[in-house]
């Protein structure tokens, strides 16, 4: 069966150090991965997306990796700040190519600690 | 911009009754979702819509579940009778155009409990 895995466990690291998230999926070809950002009593919010080609993304201190092969995608957090503290979801169309439909994993919570 | 706009915030009703949530997206979007999420499923899609067409509905759990979209500015997600496993929080979300790539947007959500 198809499925999203992303460590169920909070994350608790220092402030200034990179936070690491992982999202591993089985039984999926996706075309894209998304990462959404979302704080507690609010919808998330979307920050990144790569496709199947690109193998990494940028976005000030946000780095996105994609391995199709491994079937995985790291998410990085450089300098972290307390402000970075949310809960973070990875998301991949099951449908390839096909429309907006995304699955979102259930997500990673993590905390900068000052 | 507004942003997507979602009413009411919170909703507590009990067992039985009829629940109707609602959804402005934003404006120009052409694309609506709506979300159910729980900490032990997660977010998980329920309809989407485009050009206020029900293009896929297979996540409506159960025929107690009913989603319109009577024209590009407004959408509802009704339950009908509720459960309380119908407890979550409900989320609309809209996109500006259908390309796979575009992303989504998000409301504020609709907590509901069923008592």
């Amino acid at each position: 069966s198809q499925k999203i895995e992303q460590n169920s466990e909070a994350l608790n690291i220092q402030e200034g150090k990179t936070a690491t998230l992982t999202c591993n999926y089985t039984n999926y070809s996706p075309a894209y991965l998304q990462w959404y950002r979302q704080d507690p009593g609010r919808g998330p919010v979307f920050l990144l997306l790569i496709r199947e080609n690109e193998k990494e993304k940028r976005k000030e201190r946000l780095k996105v990796t994609f391995d199709t092969t491994l079937k995985q995608s790291l998410f990085h957090i450089t300098a972290s700040q307390p402000a970075d503290s949310a809960t973070y979801l990875c998301a991949l169309d099951p449908t390839k190519g096909g429309y907006q439909k995304v699955t979102f994993g259930t997500g990673t919570k993590l905390q900068v600690i000052p | 911009d507004a942003g997507v706009i979602q009413s009411p915030r919170h909703e507590v009703t009990e067992m039985g009754q009829e629940v109707t949530l609602r959804c402005k997206p934003i404006s120009g979007h052409n694309s609506l979702f709506w979300y159910r999420q729980t900490m032990m499923r997660g977010l998980e899609l329920l309809i989407y819509f485009n050009n206020n067409v029900p293009i896929d509905d297979s996540g409506m759990p159960e025929d107690r579940f009913s989603a319109k979209m009577p024209n590009a500015s407004f959408s509802t997600l009704k339950i009908q009778p509720s459960e309380p496993r119908d407890s979550a929080v409900y989320f609309c979300a809209s996109s500006p155009r259908t390309s796979a790539f575009d992303t989504q947007y998000f409301g504020p959500g609709t907590r509901l409990t069923v008592l």
